[in-house]
């Protein structure tokens, strides 16, 4: 089956800086989420991605479906944003979403 | 619109207890899905509903879990008898068709001890 890995697994950053955590896939998809789940273990969605670009306040997306790569950008980042931030995929064909290990972000004030 | 409801947001049963988790999708969407992360390990699919019909059930881990959807409306996900490593958090989401995105639930944080 697919294979979703993301990189770094952890993170550390100084409140204020900038950040980009990175989503690989094995295989080519068409439906593309990242989600952040938050401390209290709530699962925020924040993107839906297949390709392209978006933003959204202080986050942005890019998927580039081809490379079978997707990017989320966090900038001027926040204590709340601390967490672990998920992408997940879905492959033509199939309802199922295979979620990538998880990249841990911990902002310090 | 309200979005996907779960309840409870957190549980705690003993070994050997049952306990059942609800979820209420988005109204209209006939797709429901439930998802789980334990041990702080990555999330995985457990089962499919298209109404009340079981599209996919692979995830399911044992028969100690029984998920539900009578008239194809809210869903039901059973754990009895509830064992240690079924700690973790359940998700539920919904969809109305096969493209877009889901929406996930705020989730249910099941301890068992």
């Amino acid at each position: 089956g697919i294979q979703v890995e993301q990189s770094p697994p952890d993170l550390i950053l100084q409140e204020g800086a900038n950040s980009t955590l990175r989503c690989n896939f094995s295989d080519s998809v068409n439906n593309l989420q990242w989600f952040h789940q938050n401390p209290w273990g709530q699962l925020i969605n924040l993107f839906y991605i297949p390709s392209g670009t978006k933003q959204n306040g202080r986050l942005s997306a890019t998927t580039v479906a081809t490379e079978r790569y997707s990017l989320l950008y966090i900038s001027s980042s926040q204590t709340t944003d601390s967490g672990v931030y998920f992408c997940a995929v879905r492959t033509s064909g199939t309802y199922k979403y295979i979620f990538g290990t998880g990249t841990r972000l911990k902002v310090l004030a | 619109e309200a979005g996907v409801t779960q309840f409870p947001s957190h549980s705690v049963i003993e070994k050997g207890q049952t306990v059942t988790l609800r979820c209420d999708p988005i109204s209209g969407h006939d797709n429901l899905y439930w998802y789980r992360r334990v041990m702080g390990k990555e999330i995985k699919f457990l089962l499919h509903f298209v109404k009340e019909s079981k599209q996919d059930e692979s995830g399911m881990p044992n028969n100690r879990f029984l998920a539900e959807r009578t008239g194809g409306t809210y869903s039901t996900l059973k754990v009895q008898p509830a064992e240690l490593e079924d700690s973790g958090v359940y998700f539920c989401a919904s969809s109305q068709g096969p493209g877009g995105g889901y929406t996930f639930g705020s989730g249910t944080r099941l301890t068992v001890v």
